[in-house]
């Protein structure tokens, strides 16, 4: 089974800032992939960046990047130029690559961000 | 298309008693897919839908759960003899096979169970 880890509960940055949210995983796995997840208040979840395990380099998406380190199994997100939008739950998620399977995503429980003006 | 719609948005129901959920998913998805969250905690997988076959279910659905998606559209989740235990955020997802592997999500539907 595969484990998912952000040992950060809350955090909390000021605007224009930059912060970087844990994750680890447990896994067995050689392919899979990585997502970072962003739940807003009373709002939908909606995908934030995604890494395939077997490219070594790091995503990035405008002020959203990754350190995907796969030997040490960590997944950290970094948000740069912080915004007071970007105020949420964010949720580091694992799936597995078969064939022909579900792609379910395993979640970790979460870190709760708050930007600050 | 809106996105991927549940309904209800709320539900406050007594214990023992049904009920049941809706999700729309965006039109062209193949793939659907029900999360329980519970409070402080992320989305736990509960069942999967490709087109209108169930193909995996999570150890989470119990023998009082049931999904279903007739015709590959809609999908509907029927918790019966519902327990305090139940009361938590469902959420649906759905995507589209072989185009994308993002998970589109609805607002969820919050269950409470008194």
């Amino acid at each position: 089974a595969q484990t998912v880890t952000q040992s950060q509960p809350e955090m909390s940055v000021q605007e224009a800032e930059t912060v970087t949210l844990s994750c680890t995983y447990d896994t067995s796995e050689n392919n899979y992939y990585l997502f970072w997840y962003k739940q807003p208040p009373s709002r939908q979840m909606i995908l934030v960046i995604r890494q395939e395990a077997y490219k070594q380099q790091n995503a990035t998406e405008n002020r959203f990047s990754v350190n995907f380190q796969k030997a040490a199994k960590s997944f950290s997100l970094k948000i740069s130029d912080s915004q007071l939008g970007d105020t949420a739950m964010y949720f580091c998620a694992f799936m597995k690559h078969v064939v022909n399977s579900g792609y379910a995503l395993n979640f970790g429980k979460g870190t709760s961000l708050l930007v600050t003006p | 298309d809106t996105g991927v719609s549940q309904n209800p948005r709320h539900k406050i129901t007594k214990r023992g008693q049904n009920v049941t959920f809706r999700c729309d998913p965006i039109s062209e998805h193949n793939r659907l897919y029900w999360y329980r969250q519970t409070l402080g905690q992320g989305p736990e997988f509960l069942t999967y839908f490709q087109n209108e076959a169930q193909l995996e279910k999570s150890r989470l659905l119990s023998d009082r759960f049931s999904a279903e998606r007739p015709k590959g559209s809609f999908s509907t989740l029927e918790i019966q003899r519902t327990e305090q235990g139940d009361s938590a955020m469902y959420l649906c997802a759905s995507s589209l096979e072989r185009v994308s592997l993002e998970a589109f999500f609805g607002q969820g539907t919050r269950l409470t169970v008194v």
